[in-house]
C-alpha cells in the first residue's frame, strides 16, 4: 500500500525566499504526481501535475520535479509572497481505481 | 466551465439526521471521486464513481454511507443517521479519465450537533 510523506510538516519564511517542499512515496510504480495547495477552510486547487513519463513541470513560480526511482518529489517555490501561505499536499493516484493518496501536507507561512 | 461544483458550502445536522451532499463535475469529466477530511486529518478516499455505476467503494464506511451518480443530474453523498464523528470536511473531485489529474470542488463542511 502505497505511503506518501511530506517534510517539512510546518515551513515559515520571509517574503521573497525560494524554498523547497519535500514529498516521498514508497510505491515508485506511480501514474503521476499531482501537487495542491489548500487555503484554510477552502478546498484544494491543483498546482502541477506531473506524469511518470516526466521530470518536472514548470507554471509562473512553481517548479515541480519528479524522481521515480528514488520515490521523490521537490515543489521549489521562487521569490515567495505572503499569498503563497497555505498547506501544500502532495498526491499519487493508487489501485485500479486511481484514487488519491495524499501526503499529510506542508503548512507553509510566508511572512511580510 | 464553473469547475466541481459542490452543495451546500455547510450542512449542519441534529444527530440522527440524515446529510446529503451533491457534486456536479466539471464538464466533460466523467470519473467522480469522493473524499472526506476529518479535522486535523489528511483527505481519505471513499468512493469511485462513474455515469450510473459505482466503481470502488472501498474507503466508504459500510454502514449509513451511500453514493450515486445518476445519468441525469449531481453525483450524491448520502449519509443516514448521522453521528457527531461524521463532523468533516467532504471533497469531490472529477476527471476526464484515469492519469489525467483530478479537479477538485470546494468541499461541504458537515457539522453535526
Amino acid at each position: 500500500k502505497q505511503e506518501v510523506t511530506q517534510i517539512p510538516a510546518a515551513l515559515s519564511v520571509p517574503e521573497g525566499e525560494n524554498l523547497v517542499l519535500n514529498c516521498s512515496f514508497t510505491d515508485s510504480a506511480i501514474y503521476n504526481l499531482q501537487w495542491f495547495r489548500q487555503d484554510p477552510g477552502k478546498g484544494l486547487t491543483s498546482l502541477l501535475l506531473i506524469q511518470s513519463s516526466q521530470r518536472e513541470q514548470t507554471s509562473g513560480r512553481l517548479n515541480a520535479s519528479l524522481d521515480k526511482s528514488s520515490g521523490r518529489s521537490t515543489l521549489y517555490i521562487a521569490a515567495s509572497q505572503p499569498g503563497d501561505s497555505a498547506t501544500y499536499l502532495c498526491a499519487v493516484p493508487e489501485g485500479s481505481a486511481r484514487q488519491l493518496t495524499f501526503g499529510s501536507g506542508t503548512q507553509l507561512t510566508v511572512l511580510p | 466551465n464553473a469547475g466541481v461544483m459542490q452543495n451546500p458550502r455547510h450542512l449542519v445536522r441534529r444527530r440522527g439526521q440524515e446529510a446529503r451532499l451533491r457534486c456536479s463535475p466539471m464538464k466533460g469529466h466523467s470519473h467522480v471521486y469522493w473524499y472526506r477530511q476529518l479535522p486535523e486529518e489528511g483527505l481519505k478516499f471513499m468512493v469511485y464513481l462513474q455515469k450510473e455505476n459505482i466503481i470502488d467503494e472501498s474507503g466508504m464506511p459500510k454502514e449509513r454511507f451511500s453514493a450515486e451518480f445518476p445519468k441525469e443530474g449531481p453525483s450524491i453523498l448520502r449519509i443516514q443517521q448521522v453521528v457527531r464523528g461524521d463532523s468533516a470536511a467532504y471533497f469531490c473531485a472529477s476527471s476526464p479519465g484515469q492519469n489525467y489529474g483530478y479537479t477538485f470542488g470546494s468541499g461541504t463542511r458537515l457539522t453535526v450537533v
